[in-house]
């Protein structure tokens, strides 16, 4: 297993621009989530997904989008890039069973976008 | 209110001492809690989960939960330099895991 994999790792967007993070786990995971941490904060809760076809807000979706059309594949949309999205991203997973768990989720290693 | 409150730090404490990270939540069913360490630069780490009241042990760390104050903290015993770290607060209310915004530890050696 390849665990959770975020591309790109690093990444400079222009203002206005548009991009998307891909996150996969191969661990056949139902729930998955996106998170975002700014220097010297926590993690805020940006969308998570309980299944393919299921996507639910989190605590800052204002600026984003997802989609889960597959298990394995949870990306996330930046539309009109603004300064303010610069931060890291981590994508993370829970096992079935383990819903909810932070025991057992699993993070990617995160993606670093600047927005100039 | 923010959902997960921690103290703010940065907190500072010699090599050899006991470092002491403090939480409270506002939401009253939460049932799941959990530490989490962050070195810069990496993802967060599970160090300590904890589900009743009192306190658990593991190795050089202690969780305790107090429900009925919604408080949970962490102590670290014998602190090492390469526990110097973020610390973050998580709480699983529902579906979501809420964390707090972390408590940045160094340790002198």
């Amino acid at each position: 297993n390849a665990g959770v994999t975020q591309t790109p790792k690093f990444r400079i967007l222009k203002i206005g621009q548009s991009m998307t993070l891909q996150c996969t786990q191969d661990m056949n995971h139902n729930y998955m989530y996106w998170y975002r941490q700014d220097p010297g904060m926590g993690l805020k809760l940006i969308y998570y997904s309980v299944g393919a076809g299921i996507t639910d807000k989190g605590e800052v979706p204002n600026g984003y989008n997802v989609s889960r059309s597959t298990t394995e594949d949870f990306p996330l949309r930046l539309e009109l890039a603004a300064p303010s999205q610069t931060s890291v991203y981590f994508c993370a997973s829970i096992p079935p069973g383990a819903e909810g768990s932070g025991n057992t989720i699993y993070f990617g290693e995160g993606s670093w976008l600047t927005v100039v | 209110q923010k959902e997960v409150e921690q103290n703010s730090g940065p907190l500072s404490v010699p090599e050899g001492a006991i470092a002491s990270l403090n939480c409270t939540y506002s939401d009253r069913v939460s049932q799941s809690f959990f530490w989490y360490r962050q070195y810069s630069g990496k993802s967060p780490e599970l160090i300590m989960s904890i589900y009743s009241n009192g306190d658990k042990e593991d190795g050089r760390f202690t969780a305790q939960l107090n429900k009925a104050s919604q408080y949970v903290s962490l102590l670290i015993r014998d602190s090492q330099p390469s526990d110097s770290a973020t610390y973050l607060c998580a709480v699983r209310p529902a579906r979501q895991l809420t964390f707090g915004s972390g408590t940045q530890l160094t340790v002198l050696p």
